[in-house]
């Protein structure tokens, strides 16, 4: 049973048409991360959340925000896509205590048209 | 800039092969190493969770040593099967005055295993 799902699994939309994406969860983990994956590269964090503290990298463009509205889910807006946000989007959820594993959504593959 | 490096960055093998691959990382502000295997259309699953120089974990068929003081971690993968095929995924986790950071991932290992 999945228990961080993540909606879609695929997603097209237009450049500079507004998307979001959406991660639920059933662990009831108070951390939740967002990873973005280019073609051959390594995940990349985005931002998380430790409870309803947002914390954003220093690289993460301006574009991309995020909501936690509660435990369960965690939202990634795009606000103005553009070409070259095409990715594989991961969401991952992580349990406070130390030296814990994260565990990740099945992704959600993003395309710009 | 930390980084984190992986070698080779594909393998393609016979089944019933032995196989193992390279995680290379910073060797200060160590906290913690961790494997995901992640397989195509599914989501990255952990594998190893390892925090002590000299740690040897072992699940099944695979298993992993670290070396801290070095930077580096093998996976290793006994008898390969064709359901082994995956990308297999290192990530570190610095140090921060004692907290841990967050994941820096390499690029991954992608493992064929042929029938």
């Amino acid at each position: 049973d999945a228990m961080v799902i993540q909606n879609p699994r695929y997603q097209v939309t237009q450049f500079g048409k507004p998307v979001t994406l959406s991660c639920s969860q059933t662990l009831n983990h108070n951390v939740m991360y967002w990873y973005q994956q280019k073609s051959s590269q390594a995940p990349k964090l985005l931002f998380h959340y430790y409870d309803k503290d947002f914390n954003n990298e220093a690289d993460t463009p301006d574009n991309f925000q995020s909501r936690r509205p509660n435990t369960s889910f965690c939202f990634l807006d795009i606000r103005s896509p553009g070409l070259g946000d095409a990715a594989m989007y991961l969401c991952a959820t992580r349990r406070t205590e130390s030296n814990q594993p994260q565990h990740f959504g099945d992704g959600t593959r993003l395309s710009i048209l | 800039i930390l980084n984190v490096e992986q070698s080779p960055q594909s393998l393609h093998v016979q089944e019933g092969d032995s196989t193992n691959f390279t995680c290379s990382f910073p060797s200060s502000n160590f906290y913690a190493l961790h494997w995901y295997r992640w397989e195509t259309a599914k989501s990255p699953e952990a594998l190893f969770v390892m925090t002590l120089n000299g740690d040897e974990k072992k699940k099944g068929r695979i298993s992993a040593t670290l070396n801290t003081k070095e930077g580096y971690s093998y996976l290793y993968i006994k008898g390969s099967q064709p359901e082994d095929s995956a990308t297999y995924l290192c990530a570190f986790i610095p140090n921060y005055g004692g907290s841990q950071g967050n994941l820096i991932f390499g690029k991954g290992t992608k493992l064929s295993v042929k029938p």
